[in-house]
């Protein structure tokens, strides 16, 4: 089974529908990660959490928001989509003994 | 302010031949890990490696190897006799080595065609 899971795997939504992206990990991390891809641009960070307790602001927060429901679960949420949201999403983990980020297989988001 | 350039957009080979992905960085960081991932056309993104600022020693894995010189600021990443199952896009990316960094900057990417 994999150790990052993301769910679902690919979704098609209207403008300004909410939607909530999800990400479980088996490895035991403490550290989480949301991060977008969009052609040309590689991966930017949206928000990271390195403890239930603590939730920060990547470099395009903007129009998201995430909830670290546990250790081994983060959720990234829009709010009201748009399309300029359309992109490939990956959640990924990491530990202060790993230093390795390990990435989810993705989310495919479209929004029309 | 940390930046990754991978300036081959785009590189095709025919299979069997050698190539090279060059990777450029800009940090102020002292020390700091290099990184590189592969996402193959599934779309996954697999960890290949991370480096050391401090360790300037090459690394070789099978036909895989790494060249980091920080004379350069360059993290190169060859693939020997390459295989058509090597075609994907390769990222690099960075991160400094200080508690609560823990933020990947990535490259554009660039995209490795091995042709039959």
């Amino acid at each position: 089974d994999a150790d990052v899971t993301q769910t679902p795997r690919n979704r098609i939504t209207k403008t300004g529908k909410r939607i909530m992206l999800e990400c479980s990990q088996t490895k035991g991390h403490d550290r989480m990660y949301w991060y977008r891809q969009d052609p040309g641009l590689g991966l930017r960070l949206i928000y990271y959490s390195f403890d239930v307790k603590d939730i920060n602001k990547g470099e395009i927060s903007d129009g998201y928001s995430v909830s670290r429901q546990a250790q081994a679960k983060f959720s990234l949420s829009l709010e009201s989509a748009i399309p300029n949201q359309t992109a490939l999403y990956f959640c990924a983990t990491s530990d202060e003994r790993v230093e390795t980020q390990y990435f989810g297989p993705g989310t495919r988001l479209l929004v029309l | 302010a940390q930046k990754v350039t991978q300036a081959q957009t785009e590189i095709s080979v025919v299979e069997k031949e050698d190539v090279t992905l060059d990777c450029v960085y800009e940090t102020r960081d002292t020390t700091y890990y290099l990184f590189w991932y592969k996402q193959p056309p599934s779309g996954e993104l697999v960890f290949l490696i991370r480096r050391n600022s401090f360790d300037e020693q090459n690394e070789i894995s099978g036909r895989y190897s790494w060249n980091f010189q920080k004379s350069t600021s360059s993290f190169n990443f060859t693939i020997t006799a390459s295989q058509v199952v090597d075609s994907a896009v390769y990222f690099c990316a960075i991160r400094p080595v200080i508690q609560g960094a823990q933020k990947l900057v990535f490259g554009q990417g660039t995209r490795l065609t091995i042709n039959p």
